[in-house]
């Protein structure tokens, strides 16, 4: 099993550009869930997916972000437009139980 | 809210036990306690689970006490692969339900 594939890993954008975080979760797994990770916040929600369906996306920013998952296979989650302080590492989650796995991480930086 | 507090830091030698201690003492009845761990630069990875007994797999052992408002993860023979932060987490006992991330025990090992 390949595990919680994300693209890409490293991200480097202007400020104004939009940007797309890509997932692919773990065959057979139902829940897909997106977090963001920063030194002044730590790891912090944004949403997440059940069976394809947003659950629950109070932990989404503002309106700049926007999350799919129009498939059990893939999911995005949409910065438009970027902002310096939207810099950090965002990770993807999928479970089938009451364990998570998370993907490796996207470094994005927004310049 | 993180419903659990950890000690921000701990050393531990290497080939000895480290024991992480958590408090949780608003802990509700149906509520189990979660161990993550986050090595640097990776994304968390689950570690272990329980609700009020003591559980053991092949990489930690989890202690509860009687009144579930405390516990401790016990990692047998610490290398020094086991750097890392450690997360405790309070949560509800399903594939769904989103983990709420507190700031850990930051885990060193020392040779």
């Amino acid at each position: 099993d390949a595990g919680v594939i994300q693209s890409p890993r490293h991200e480097v954008t202007e400020m104004g550009q939009e940007v797309t975080l890509r997932c692919k979760p773990i065959s057979g797994h139902n829940s897909l869930f997106w977090y963001r990770q920063t030194m002044m916040r730590g790891l912090e929600l944004l949403i997440y997916f059940n069976n394809n369906v947003p659950i629950d996306d109070s932990g989404m920013p503002e309106d700049r972000f926007s999350a799919k998952m129009p498939n059990a296979s893939f999911s995005t989650l949409k910065i438009q437009p970027s902002e310096p302080r939207d810099s950090a590492v965002y990770f993807c989650a999928s479970s089938r139980t009451e364990t998570q796995y998370f993907g490796p991480g996207t470094r994005l930086l927004v310049l | 809210d993180a419903k659990t507090t950890q000690p921000p830091s701990m050393d531990c030698a290497e080939g000895r036990a480290a024991n992480l201690p958590c408090n949780h003492s608003t802990i509700s009845g149906n509520e189990y306690v979660y161990w993550y761990r986050q090595i640097h630069s990776q994304g968390p990875q689950y570690i272990i689970h329980g609700l009020k007994n003591n559980e053991t797999n092949e990489m930690a052992s989890l202690i509860i006490t009687e009144d579930r408002k405390s516990s401790t993860l016990i990692l047998p023979h610490a290398t020094l692969r086991d750097t890392a932060v450690y997360y405790c987490i309070v949560n509800l006992n399903f594939g769904n339900e989103k983990l709420t991330f507190g700031t850990g025990t930051r885990l060193t090992i020392i040779p």
